[in-house]
C-alpha cells in the first residue's frame, strides 16, 4: 500500500542537529495531520492541515515546526530536539467534505532516536 | 477521565475463541466511531467504522451504545493473524464541516496463541 508514504523511516539524531521529516499523500486528500506515537501512549495529535492552512497545533514545543507546501507534502522540521521526543511519528491523511471524512489513513511513520 | 478509554489487556486467547472488547468515550457529541489495528511498529490501519446500528465485517462485529457512550469489538473464530493492538477510535467533536479531530484510546493487545 503505498497511499501515504513517509521518509526516512528510521532517524537518529543528536539534540544539536536539524532534520526533516517528509510526507506525501498519493489520495486526493485534502487534509494532513502529524501524529506522535511513543511506547505505551495513544497517538497524540501534534499538527493539522487542513487546505493547506495550519488549523490545530496541540501545544506542541516549538523545536517542532511543520510546513505544508501544497496538499499531497507535509514536513516536520526538527530542531535541538531532547530525548523524550524520541517517539514514532506517524502522518495521515483525510478527505474533508463528504461521506466517510473522517477516515485517516496513515503512513508507515519515521521511527525516531534522539541521542 | 480520559476522552478514550480501553483496558490495555493483554488479551489471551487460543485460536477459534470469541474475543470482545470495549472502549468507553466521555463526549458525548461525538459523531464517529472507529477501530484501527496497529501490528507491532507498524502504523495503525483502519479495521471498520462504527455506526449506530452495529454493523458486521466478517468474523468482526462493531457496536455503539450512544446512551452508555460505550463501543465495543466482538471477534469470532480468532486467527493467529488477528493478534494486534485494536486502537478505539472517536471525533472529539461533533462535524460542523471543518476537519475531525480524531482521539485514539491506548489499545488493547490480543495475542492470539495456536
Amino acid at each position: 500500500e503505498t497511499g501515504v508514504t513517509q521518509t526516512p523511516r528510521h532517524l537518529v539524531m543528536g539534540m544539536t542537529n536539524k532534520k526533516s521529516l517528509k510526507c506525501e499523500q498519493h489520495l486526493g486528500h485534502n487534509a494532513m495531520y502529524w501524529y506522535k506515537q511513543s511506547a505505551k501512549k495513544p497517538l497524540e495529535l501534534m499538527f493539522v492541515y487542513s487546505l493547506e492552512e495550519r488549523v490545530e497545533n496541540n501545544s506542541v514545543p516549538s523545536r517542532f515546526s511543520p510546513e505544508c507546501p501544497n496538499s499531497s507534502h507535509l514536513f516536520l522540521h526538527l530542531h535541538t530536539l531532547q530525548p523524550e521526543d524520541s517517539a514514532l511519528y506517524l502522518c495521515a491523511s483525510s478527505h474533508l467534505g463528504g461521506q466517510g471524512t473522517d477516515t485517516q489513513y496513515f503512513g508507515p511513520g519515521t521511527r525516531l532516536t534522539v541521542l | 477521565r480520559k476522552e478514550v478509554e480501553q483496558d490495555p489487556g493483554p488479551f489471551n486467547v487460543p485460536e477459534g475463541a470469541t474475543v470482545a472488547f470495549n472502549c468507553t468515550y466521555s463526549n458525548s457529541a461525538s459523531q464517529s466511531f472507529f477501530w484501527y489495528r496497529q501490528d507491532c511498529r507498524k502504523e495503525p490501519k483502519l479495521l471498520m467504522s462504527v455506526y449506530s446500528s452495529g454493523n458486521e465485517d466478517g468474523r468482526f462485529t462493531a457496536q455503539l451504545n450512544r446512551a452508555s457512550q460505550y463501543i465495543s469489538l466482538l471477534i469470532r473464530d480468532s486467527k493467529l493473524s488477528d493478534s494486534a493492538t485494536y486502537l478505539c477510535v472517536v471525533n472529539s467533536r461533533g462535524f460542523s464541516g471543518g476537519y475531525n479531530k480524531l482521539i485514539f484510546g491506548a489499545g488493547t493487545r490480543l495475542a492470539v496463541h495456536p
